[in-house]
């Protein structure tokens, strides 16, 4: 069974500049996160979608995060404009349902100079 | 309110001897608590989960946890640890509407 994928695995970017991740699920997971994990922290949820839909996306910075998950497979996390303090790396994992054991993808390191 | 506690930064520990990674939690109703490792340049990965039922639960690489509600603990245990169990070790608990938390990590130094 293929695990969570994600792209790019890694990216660096200037300020102010605006940068998108990719994540693809394991198939037939109708529930997907999006994690931001800073150096020396535990993840932090961002966003959590059931199926198309937004369970919970209250630690969402949504004046610069946008997500979507628009046929309940495949989403993109969004940052426009990035700022310094968004280096870190990118978590996406899904499960099967809501509260089911998540399954984490390998991450996206992002880098804001 | 902090959900879960690694009290933690660092555990060092010598091969072939027990280790214990500790978490305490906090939340209201009835957890769900699960521990996950973390390899350099890699995601989380899986290692046990607690949701009901017996209190030692069994998991991935002969690591074991044990879930102690009267003081709100789920220690990560093995009884004899290998170099290749240093890596990042995250508890994480499910609390009432499936909000997850993760602790902030213990990093496990196994020296042969």
């Amino acid at each position: 069974e293929a695990g969570v994928a994600q792209s790019p695995r890694y990216k660096i970017i200037e300020k102010r500049q605006s940068v998108a991740f990719w994540c693809n699920p394991i198939s037939g997971h109708a529930t997907l996160y999006w994690y931001q994990q800073i150096l020396g922290q535990g993840p932090k949820l961002l966003i959590q979608f059931q199926n198309n839909g937004v369970v919970d996306d209250s630690q969402l910075p949504k004046d610069r995060f946008s997500a979507e998950r628009l046929k309940g497979v495949d989403s993109t996390l969004k940052i426009q404009p990035a700022k310094l303090e968004d280096s870190a790396v990118y978590l996406c994992a899904s499960s099967l349902d809501q509260g089911g054991t998540q399954y984490f993808g390998p991450g996206t390191r992002l880098l804001v100079l | 309110a902090q959900s879960v506690a690694q009290p933690e930064d660092q555990v060092n520990v010598a091969e072939g001897n027990p280790l214990t990674v500790k978490c305490t939690y906090s939340v209201s109703g009835n957890p769900y608590l699960f521990w996950y490792v973390q390899y350099p340049n890699r995601g989380l990965q899986f290692l046990l989960k607690y949701i009901t039922g017996d209190n030692l639960v069994k998991g991935s690489y002969g690591f074991e946890a044990e879930f102690n509600k009267s003081q709100t603990s789920f220690h990560l245990k093995k009884p004899s640890a290998l170099v290749s169990d240093s890596a990042l070790y995250f508890c994480a608990v499910r609390e009432n509407f499936n909000k997850f938390y993760f602790g902030s990590g213990t990093k496990l130094n196994v020296k042969p």
